[in-house]
């Protein structure tokens, strides 16, 4: 079975670094791509990149270069969005998806979402 | 283009069938893939493709493109398909996906 389960909420203060974490298991983590995707309170989904494990390539949404930095670790199956400085409209659910394919290919699996709280 | 125009709400009588449109520029080149979200879930994929279901989708749920319009339709609605309707696609700059806004569906 497929699965793709993400770490607990988290709660950060304005200009702090944050972590969180996709693990994949049931399938070969290395032969599909992870997507991540946010959803700010009351909004809609928004793509934010992705990234292929096998070989760490990624590809960012322009609205999201920079901002985040998408990576793997192949030896633990485990995908990450990482964080350097944390802003108050980094509040969100995030998601990981895992497509059926290719780099652009329909999201099949998702996992459960990790809340991000940032406040001072 | 990168974006998706999506009606922000669409309602439908229960039983009948209701249309949810996404539009875009990129739709002239790719298919929408379509998601299904209800309150405090993640996402579920509904439609790929040209029309394709993933299996445990019920076949009341089809696909159609024309021009740069795609739409997903529910054939038969039933209460429990009230949720929000995303529609995606790869950017027309080829590099990178995006959403549209989404569309309420209520079921009276």
């Amino acid at each position: 079975e497929v699965q793709l389960v993400q770490s607990g909420a988290e709660v950060k203060k304005p200009g702090e670094s944050l972590k969180i974490s996709c693990k994949g298991s049931g399938y070969i983590f290395t032969s599909y791509w992870i997507a991540w995707v946010r959803q700010m309170p009351g909004k809609g989904l928004e793509w934010m990149g992705i990234i292929y494990p096998g070989d760490s390539d990624t590809r960012y949404s322009p609205s999201f270069q920079g901002q985040v930095t998408m990576s793997a670790d192949k030896s633990i199956s485990t995908a990450y969005l990482h964080w350097s400085s944390l802003k108050a409209s980094d509040t969100a659910m995030y998601y990981c998806a895992k497509t059926k394919g290719g780099a652009y290919d329909p999201f099949e699996y998702w996992g459960q979402g990790t809340l991000v709280t940032v406040s001072s | 283009s990168s974006e998706l125009t999506q009606d922000p709400a669409v309602s439908v009588a229960l039983g009948q069938t209701v249309g949810i449109t996404c539009q875009g520029d990129s739709l002239r080149i790719y298919y929408a893939t379509w998601y299904q979200q209800k309150p405090g879930q993640a996402p579920v994929l509904v439609i790929y493709g040209k029309n394709n279901r993933p299996s445990g989708i019920p076949d009341r749920f089809s696909g159609s493109s024309s021009g740069n319009t795609a739409s997903l339709t529910i054939t038969g609605a039933r209460a429990e398909d009230e949720a929000d309707y995303y529609c995606n696609s790869r950017d027309s700059s080829h590099n990178h996906g995006v959403f549209g806004g989404g569309t309420k569906l209520t079921v009276l």
